[in-house]
């Protein structure tokens, strides 16, 4: 079982609809959590962490349960703009200090 | 802010051949990353540094070596290429603050496009 496991999509959606990704993770020990965004052929960049309360940021709401083992990442008014693979990032406290990433949840937002 | 750099962007490289892959932070960070992305697989730990002079093995290490004699520089070196190893490279780093650690996030470079024919 991957430590990290997405739905790879696509999720195919209007322009304006709302849009949600979940992931799962295998080690009850993760500490922190993370979403990243990647663009076709570009490096992954941070699109928000992840907090046990929840948290927004503009359009974009991410929520953990721990007690399921999941994140999940909320995108409302999805915009053309949106369109990218979303990784989710899960850190488990051991001595390689990395980041465990998972494949990615592909979005399209069609016109 | 220059942030974590990769050197070179693309190669093109004949089975066999070696070659060096450059990654420098300007961040003061302390660990740093090699991945590799192949299309379906998500991104792969290489090999990792959590100080100046020391690395480690990740998932993947097989075929690779690397070195961190500066604290602001990771390379990664194939020995002899081999066409699996054609890929995209990504350099990675993240600060250690002590008890907010855990929730510090990874800068990525921009990435190494290898071609091993």
């Amino acid at each position: 079982r991957k430590e990290v496991e997405q739905d790879p999509g696509p999720f195919n959606v209007p322009e304006g609809a709302t849009v949600a990704f979940n992931c799962t993770y295998s080690n009850s020990a993760s500490q922190s959590f993370f979403w990243y965004r990647q663009d076709c052929r570009k490096e992954p960049k941070l699109l928000m962490s992840v907090y046990s309360s929840g948290n927004e940021d503009g359009r974009f709401t991410a929520q953990l349960n721990r007690a399921s083992q999941y994140i999940s990442l909320l995108i409302r008014d999805s915009k053309l703009s949106d369109s990218a693979t979303y990784l989710c990032v899960v850190n488990v406290r051991t001595g390689r200090r990395a980041l465990t990433f998972g494949s990615g949840t592909r979005l399209q937002v069609q016109p | 802010n220059a942030g974590v750099t990769q050197t070179p962007k693309f190669r093109v490289l004949k089975t066999g051949q070696s070659m060096t892959l450059l990654c420098a932070q300007d961040m003061n960070h302390e660990y740093m990353y090699w991945y590799r992305q192949d299309p379906g697989m998500g991104l792969r730990l290489i090999h990792y540094s959590v100080g100046e002079g020391t690395t480690a093995k990740g998932e993947v290490p097989d075929g690779y070596n690397v070195s961190r004699l500066k604290k602001q520089n990771f390379l990664l070196g194939l020995e002899s290429a081999a066409p699996s190893q054609t890929s995209v490279y990504f350099c990675a780093s993240r600060g250690s603050t002590g008890r907010t650690e855990s929730n510090q996030p990874q800068h990525f470079g921009d990435g190494t496009r290898l071609s091993i024919l």
